[in-house]
């Protein structure tokens, strides 16, 4: 069962453009993880976000988190190519860090 | 800076023949994680250390095995690989208290070929 859902599952857009990327689940997350993988490396932690309705802001990055805390939004202003890679949700669910299936995203100039 | 390692970066082995892949980490974190990672897909755990006891997900194959013989190292034994296990395979740890509790720190990873 997939606790996390994620969308959409690629976008392949222009640089400059803006794009979000939705993280849900029927399972309330005490904190919800994002992180970034370039291909040929391992994951990279972008943020952590704890309490429900918390926004945080990395850059041209903004990340949500739902007041329920089931679900979190990555939003990014005016993409540019180093954007591009797989990005991973991960709720925590106990002790156990479970991630959704990301969503690769190209951008090109 | 503290980080974590893992050996060899790139692995090419024959059907059944055994892998051992390393891992070693400096931040002192008392769990440590296998990860497989297929083609762009999520990372799916096979089993983790909290210290020396060991955690096997239901659904990983007899095929993989572990060793955590200090709190620094861990390994990923494969023991007969088939074509199906040709993946990424991740090493991450975390502290499981503390600020960033629970937060991974991953390797680089380390990818199997399987001939």
């Amino acid at each position: 069962t997939q606790l996390l859902e994620q969308s959409p599952q690629f976008l392949s857009i222009q640089e400059g453009e803006n794009l979000t990327v939705y993280c849900n689940s029927s399972s309330v997350f005490s904190s919800l993880q994002w992180y970034r993988q370039e291909p040929g490396e391992g994951p990279v932690l972008l943020v952590t976000v704890v309490t429900g309705g918390e926004v945080k802001k990395l850059k041209r990055l903004t990340f949500q988190f739902g007041d329920a805390r089931k679900d979190s939004s990555l939003h990014i202003t005016a993409a540019q190519t180093g954007d591009t890679g797989l990005y991973l949700c991960a709720g925590l669910y106990g002790n156990k860090l479970v991630f959704g299936a990301g969503t690769i995203l190209r951008v090109k100039s | 800076d503290a980080m974590v390692i893992q050996n060899p970066r790139y692995q090419v082995t024959q059907f059944g023949k055994p892998v051992t892949l390393s891992c070693s980490q400096t931040l002192n974190h008392n769990v440590m994680y296998w990860y497989q990672q297929k083609s762009s897909q999520a990372p799916k755990l096979l089993f983790h250390y909290y210290d020396k006891d060991f955690n096997n997900e239901a659904d990983t194959p007899d095929n993989f095995q572990s060793r955590r013989p200090n709190t620094s190292f861990c390994f990923l034994d494969i023991r007969s690989p088939g074509l199906g296990d040709a993946a990424m395979y991740l090493c991450a740890t975390s502290s499981r208290t503390g600020p960033g509790a629970n937060v991974l720190t991953f390797g680089a990873g380390s990818r199997l070929t399987v001939l």
